[in-house]
């Protein structure tokens, strides 16, 4: 069975700095997809960044990239130029592309803080 | 609109009650999910529904039912409401017609069932 570990409860960054979140996986299939979902105090999951095992290049959205290390099962984002707005759980989840039911299978979270 | 809506979203029931959270969408998608929130143990699949004539249990289908009452329309039931069943509920969606790029899971705003 796949498993997805965050092993940062909590990260705390300064507004305009970077900062990096860390995700771990663990699958013997070599064909799937990684997301990063933030969950704002409002509760509803926003999906941040998603990549596809079989691309080699990192994806990237605005100010959000990730470090993808297939090898390592390695699956980082990176914030640039944090906003007051990035303040929210993030969730590294992880999806099959041979399950055709395409369900997530999640990280427990880390909490990001911005300070002003 | 919010593509994926959910009611309600805040809901307080007692022990042994019966009570039903409903999710409706308006994106056309064939598969539909539910799951559930825990502080520090991130989503975890209850039930899925291919289309409205499959559905399948999840990681933790216990104490839990479904009904897929048309394409758009998922519904979960919580038969003997107990405490440890206290939780955020996501209902979500994907499109399988759409490729590899497109089957993105999108989730609802949650609803948040305490049973006391």
């Amino acid at each position: 069975a796949q498993t997805v570990t965050q092993s940062q409860p909590e990260m705390s960054v300064q507004e305009a700095e970077t900062v990096t979140l860390s995700c771990t996986y663990d699958t013997s299939e070599s064909d799937y997809y990684l997301f990063w979902y933030k969950q704002p105090p409002s509760r509803q999951m926003i999906l941040v960044i998603r990549q596809e095992a079989y691309k080699q290049q990192n994806a990237t959205e605005n100010r959000f990239s990730v470090n993808f290390q297939k090898a390592a099962k390695s699956f980082s984002l990176k914030i640039s130029d944090s906003q007051l707005g990035d303040a929210a759980m993030y969730f590294c989840a992880y999806r099959s592309a041979e399950d055709s039911s395409y369900k997530l299978i999640f990280g427990s979270g880390t909490r990001l803080l911005v300070r002003p | 609109d919010a593509d994926v809506t959910q009611t309600p979203r805040n809901r307080i029931t007692k022990t042994g009650k019966r009570i039903m959270l409903e999710c409706s969408q308006t994106k056309g998608h064939d598969r539909m999910y539910w799951y559930r929130q825990d502080p520090g143990l991130g989503l975890r699949l209850i039930y899925y529904s291919f289309d409205v004539k499959d559905i399948n249990k999840g990681e933790i289908s216990d104490g839990y039912s479904v009904s897929r009452q048309a394409q758009a329309k998922f519904s979960l039931s919580l038969e003997s409401a107990i405490p440890n069943q206290t939780a955020l509920y996501f209902c979500a969606t994907s499109d399988s017609r759409t490729g590899r790029t497109g089957n993105t899971i999108y989730f609802g705003e949650g609803s948040w069932l305490t049973v006391v």
